[in-house]
């Protein structure tokens, strides 16, 4: 079975600081992996997918995140944050073989302060 | 529609009492899923439809769960004698199709107290 692990729960960082927040999955085979986000009041939306190709993937507003198959990891990264990308942001993953239901990580709260 | 939908947004009922709750998704879109989200915890996966059939219904937590898809469209997530545990936001987010690239789209939940 597939698990999803976000180390970071709560993150509170100042505009224009750097973002990095770990993301770990279990799979032993080829997996699509995603980063979703939720700003306040609104729903889930995908932020960068990765499914084949180039491991470092760049999302909307600014954000790229880089699969390294060897740690088995997918953390998301900003260099500089504004009090905008306040929201949770959700890793997934699912094994790519036909259907497969995504699991997702507990997520982590970012809070930007201005 | 433009996007997925759901209702009722909020539906506050008492312990023991059966609650509906409605999902239309993205049309053309064949995959629905639904997941619940409790405080503090990630997104739980309950069901999984292609078409009307649901081949993965490995998440619901009892079978005071149950979900339907008629027409290959809007679906409901029904629990039965509902339990204070059962409180949480439930999403629906479809997909094209299930598969290798089955991003999902999402609704904007339900939020579901029991008392």
């Amino acid at each position: 079975a597939q698990s999803v692990s976000q180390h970071n729960h709560h993150v509170i960082l100042s505009e224009a600081a750097s973002l990095e927040l770990g993301c770990n999955y279990s799979y032993g085979g080829t997996v699509n992996l995603f980063w979703y986000v939720q700003y306040p009041g609104q729903h889930l939306q995908l932020l960068l997918k990765y499914f084949s190709g180039d491991p470092l993937v760049k999302g909307i507003k600014g954000f790229e995140a880089e699969f390294i198959k060897s740690k088995f990891s997918f953390n998301l990264r900003k260099p500089s944050v504004q009090w905008s990308d306040t929201a949770e942001y959700f890793c997934a993953v699912n094994a790519r073989v036909g259907y497969q239901k995504v699991t997702f990580g507990t997520g982590t709260k970012l809070q930007v302060i201005p | 529609g433009a996007g997925v939908s759901q209702s009722p947004s909020n539906k506050v009922t008492e312990k023991g009492k059966d609650v509906e709750l409605r999902c239309d998704p993205i049309s053309g879109h064949t995959a629905l899923y639904w997941y619940r989200q409790s405080l503090g915890q990630g997104l739980e996966f309950l069901i999984y439809f292609q078409g009307n059939s649901a081949p993965d219904k490995s998440g619901l937590p009892s079978d005071r769960f149950s979900a339907e898809r008629t027409g290959g469209s809007v679906s409901t997530l029904t629990i039965q004698r509902t339990q204070q545990e059962d409180s949480a936001v439930y999403l629906c987010a479809s997909s094209i199709v299930a598969g290798e690239n089955n991003e999902q789209f999402f609704g904007p939940g339900t939020r579901l107290t029991v008392l």
